[in-house]
């Protein structure tokens, strides 16, 4: 297996604009999660889906962000409109008996 | 009860010393706790797990103590080698891969030559 895929790995875009990153998760894998890290508040979760539904999304920041997972291959975190404070590296991670996690999106809102 | 509280914030070693991260968690509903390495650039690794089975898991250079009465465990790295500099992140979950994992707030470790 190729591990966790994140597309793009980084995304330059003005704010207001929307922004879509997107994550496979590891075939076999049931549960799948977003987080985001920064310099100030280390990795945060902001959302997580277990067999494809969303289990708990207390983390996501704002109603600008949203997230879905369609089926058990593909997963986006939309950010909608985004803004300079969104600028973070975002994380996606499967996890069966362990969590893996991708190589990441580094976000820059201009 | 969801934190877990990771120490050292920043951590100097000497290339061929020992460097030990300690973390602690409040909620004995916890029973896997993995330790991820993240180099820069890179996303969160996994380096090595234990469950509350046992108190201590070796994986070549890498140990994991852990002390369920004192709900603390800790990564010691020996030998440790200037390839070893990167940021430590211990974790926490529930039992069964559909939990979330609880990130401690990492340890960034620089190994001198």
């Amino acid at each position: 297996d190729a591990g966790v895929i994140q597309s793009p790995r980084h995304e330059v875009t003005e704010m207001g604009q929307e922004v879509t990153l997107r994550c496979k998760p590891i075939s076999g894998h049931n549960s799948l999660f977003w987080y985001r890290q920064t310099m100030m508040r280390g990795l945060e979760l902001l959302i997580y889906f277990n067999n494809n539904v969303p289990i708990d999304d207390s983390g996501m920041p704002e109603d600008r962000f949203s997230a879905k997972m369609p089926n058990a291959s593909f997963s986006t975190l939309k950010i909608q409109p985004s803004e300079p404070r969104d600028s973070a590296v975002y994380f996606c991670a499967s996890r069966g008996a362990e969590a893996f996690f991708g190589q990441g999106t580094r976000l820059t809102v201009v | 009860q969801q934190q877990v509280k990771q120490s050292p914030q920043s951590l100097i070693v000497q290339k061929g010393g020992i460097s030990i991260i300690n973390c602690a968690y409040e909620n004995t509903a916890f029973d896997y706790f993995p330790w991820y390495q993240q180099f820069p650039g890179k996303g969160p690794a996994l380096l090595i797990a234990i469950r509350p089975d046992v108190s201590e898991k070796k994986e070549g250079r890498f140990t994991i103590s852990f002390n369920k009465s004192a709900k603390q465990f800790s990564l010691h790295i020996m030998d440790s080698q200037p390839g070893d500099s990167a940021t430590y992140f211990c974790a926490a979950s529930k039992a069964g891969g559909y939990n979330k994992l609880i990130f401690g707030a990492g340890t960034r470790l620089a190994v001198h030559p």
